[in-house]
């Protein structure tokens, strides 16, 4: 069946440093994509939407890439700071269900 | 302005036990959905509702049952639980499939 999915299962990272989180998917008809941030016993929040008529979006440190040539997706956030270590997941909607990724486990070191 | 609320927070049946997990949301979302987190699974889809009265199977259904009698609350019922049930479950809510969704806190379940 047609899923979303992440390349890397974990991500360790320099404060300071940009962190790359790539996903990918598979429903072409999808048409609307979000990334997630889940810290540890809650539940995931927000982080930055894409739809299918863009190829790119920043908000505040962070930037969404899609491309939809090769049904990929990625998260870029500067400046990495302790407070982003989290699980990260992608998420794609198509006929109404919106469906995530395993997740990416983000470590930031000191 | 509460967001959305799942109760209970935690929570340990026997196997053969039924109970109901609420959801409850303020924010007049039409759009409510459960899903289950196992590690290394990430979220999967049990049940989903696009507006009052109106639900639909996600990618995980067996062994749960959803109503949406009003546009705030959506509860979760499973029927007779399994040690398989044994999850994590998050309610969210959106205006839309296609808007910003949002998570409450989740419910602990342990089936024994």
């Amino acid at each position: 069946g047609e899923s979303v999915g992440l390349h890397l299962p974990t991500l360790s990272v320099q404060e300071g440093d940009n962190s790359i989180i790539n996903c990918a998917y598979s429903n072409s008809a999808s048409d609307y994509f979000i990334w997630y941030k889940q810290e540890s016993g809650k539940g995931p929040q927000f982080i930055i939407d894409i739809r299918s008529n863009m190829d790119k979006r920043q908000g505040q440190r962070v930037t969404v890439l899609l491309n939809k040539t090769v049904k990929h997706l990625s998260l870029q956030i500067a400046a990495t700071q302790p407070g982003d270590s989290a699980v990260y997941f992608c998420a794609e909607t198509g006929d109404y269900k919106l469906s995530f990724g395993a997740g990416t486990t983000v470590t930031v070191r000191a | 302005n509460a967001g959305v609320t799942q109760t209970p927070k935690f929570q340990v049946l026997k196997t053969g036990q039924s109970m109901t997990l609420q959801c409850a949301q303020d924010m007049n979302h039409e759009y409510m959905s459960w899903y289950r987190q196992d590690p290394g699974m990430g979220l999967r889809l049990i049940h989903y509702s696009v507006g009052a009265g109106i639900t639909d199977q996600g990618e995980v259904p067996n062994g749960y049952n959803v109503s949406r009698s009003t546009t705030e609350d959506f509860p979760l019922r499973l029927l007779s639980a399994a040690p398989s049930q044994t999850s994590v479950y998050f309610c969210a809510s959106s205006f839309t499939s296609n808007t910003e969704a949002f998570f409450g806190q989740g419910t602990r379940l342990t089936v024994v």
